[in-house]
């Protein structure tokens, strides 16, 4: 099984700010694959980025994705108020095997 | 616009079977390019995918998990279903259900199930 360590735990930074979320999996991930999530309180998550770089419809583009083999990251280039969540990437293996990593909070300083 | 709506008890009893449907509607379960998937949220904590299943039948699970569960799935009713069997307090969570491609792009809202006698 591929795990999945997203760091940090959690990112406190004021709107406006930019912000770099890190994804490391434990094996070379397909970048085909790799997807990251944001979630609200009692909110299901919401794709925001497939395929390591590729927005989901209807996603600003101040968020973007990237990164290769075992190193992904997820960047939100000026936060909005609405952005403070927290962020989990997750991947599907050839094994079918599929993981979520630990998720970012991303929180208002 | 596809919507998903996970329905099933919100309380089962400790070494019970927790059930759960979840039903598709504005579009077809019977879609050749996705699978259909459960994923759920223990209070407080991150994100756990259970299994996923494909129109024809077709299935894989979480490891940690296989052994406890059955995934469905009833194209009639453009439903699928969770079955967890012999469950205890830490299956409690918020289980959901998603089209999965293999991310996630879809997903219901979420049902609240507590594991206590």
């Amino acid at each position: 099984e591929i795990v999945l360590t997203q760091s940090p735990g959690t990112l406190s930074l004021s709107p406006g700010e930019r912000a770099t979320l890190s994804c490391r999996a434990s094996q070379s991930v397909s970048s085909s694959y790799l997807a990251w999530y944001q979630q609200k309180p009692g909110q299901a998550p919401r794709l925001l980025i497939y395929g390591a770089s590729s927005r989901a419809t209807g996603i600003p583009d101040r968020f973007s994705g990237s990164g290769s083999g075992t190193d992904f990251t997820l960047t939100i280039s000026r936060l909005e108020p609405e952005d403070f969540a927290v962020y989990y990437c997750q991947q599907y293996g050839s094994s079918r095997g599929l993981t979520f990593g630990g998720g970012t909070k991303v929180e208002i300083k | 616009q596809l919507q998903l709506q996970e329905s099933g008890p919100g309380l089962v009893k400790p070494s019970e079977t927790l059930s759960l449907t979840c039903t598709v509607s504005g579009g077809s379960i019977s879609s050749s390019s996705y699978y259909w998937g459960w994923i759920r949220q223990p209070p407080g904590k991150g994100l756990e995918w259970i299994g996923s299943i494909y129109y024809s039948g077709s299935t894989y699970y979480n490891p940690s998990l296989k052994s406890r569960v059955t995934i469905s799935v009833d194209t009639s009713k453009n439903q699928f279903s969770l079955k967890l069997s012999s469950v205890t307090a830490a299956d409690t969570a918020v289980y959901y259900c998603a089209r999965s491609n293999p991310d996630f792009d879809y997903w219901g809202q979420g049902t609240l199930v507590t594991v206590s006698s």
